[in-house]
């Protein structure tokens, strides 16, 4: 059972379009991580969110984690090709007994 | 900046050979963490380490991986007797982790992964 759902799994936008990608979970989560990973590298975290109803922003990047903490969001505006990548959410159940990844968003800015 | 170093970055052999995976995590960093990552199934948890001591290791099948940590400075991933549905990247990342902190709301540092290939 996949605890961790990622949508869109592919997404294909051009540059200085805005997009959303999400983070589902139907367990509660008691915080969430988000990862950028580049082909041949490993992920790069980008930001832990553990309050619920918490919006993180990182320059164009927005992040936001569920009041219910069981899902997150990741918007970005204004998208450039160096955002291309594969996004991925992680983190560890409010039992604390598993820590997962989500399958990822594997995003494509075009210019 | 520092970094975790995963060697060797590249592993081609045929299947029943012993693989050995090394990683070098950050200094002063006290969790070591192994995944590995394939298509079907994405980033995977194998196993965790701290200061040296194994967490959990449910995420690895035991009859073939074992996990070690010889000193805070290196830790190994072994494969014996490997298998193709063994090919993989495998990734070592590294944390530090405070007493009474959760591990999850810590970053965890990535090594570029050693990509595997049974054949």
């Amino acid at each position: 059972t996949q605890l961790l759902e990622q949508s869109p799994q592919f997404l294909s936008i051009q540059e200085g379009e805005n997009l959303t990608v999400y983070c589902n979970s139907s367990s509660v989560f008691s915080s969430l991580q988000w990862y950028r990973q580049e082909p041949g590298e490993g992920p790069v975290l980008l930001v832990t969110v553990v309050t619920g109803g918490e919006v993180k922003k990182l320059k164009r990047l927005t992040f936001q984690f569920g009041d219910a903490r069981k899902d997150s969001s990741l918007h970005i505006t204004a998208a450039q090709p160096g955002d291309t990548g594969l996004y991925l959410c992680a983190g560890i159940d409010n039992y604390g007994q598993n820590f997962v990844f989500g399958p990822g968003t594997r995003l494509s800015v075009l210019p | 900046d520092a970094r975790v170093t995963q060697t060797p970055r590249h592993k081609v052999t045929e299947m029943g050979q012993e693989v050995t995976m090394r990683c070098q995590p950050i200094l002063g960093h006290n969790t070591v963490f192994w995944y590995r990552q394939t298509m079907m199934q994405g980033l995977e948890l194998l196993a965790y380490f701290r200061n040296r001591a194994p967490l959990d290791d449910s995420g690895m099948p035991k009859d073939r991986f074992s996990a070690e940590m010889p000193d805070a400075t290196l830790a190994t991933l072994k494969i014996q007797p490997s298998e193709p549905r063994d090919s993989a990247v495998y990734f070592c990342a590294s944390g530090l982790v405070s007493d009474g902190e959760v591990t999850s709301n810590q970053p965890q540092h990535f090594g570029d992964g050693t990509r595997l290939s049974i054949l």
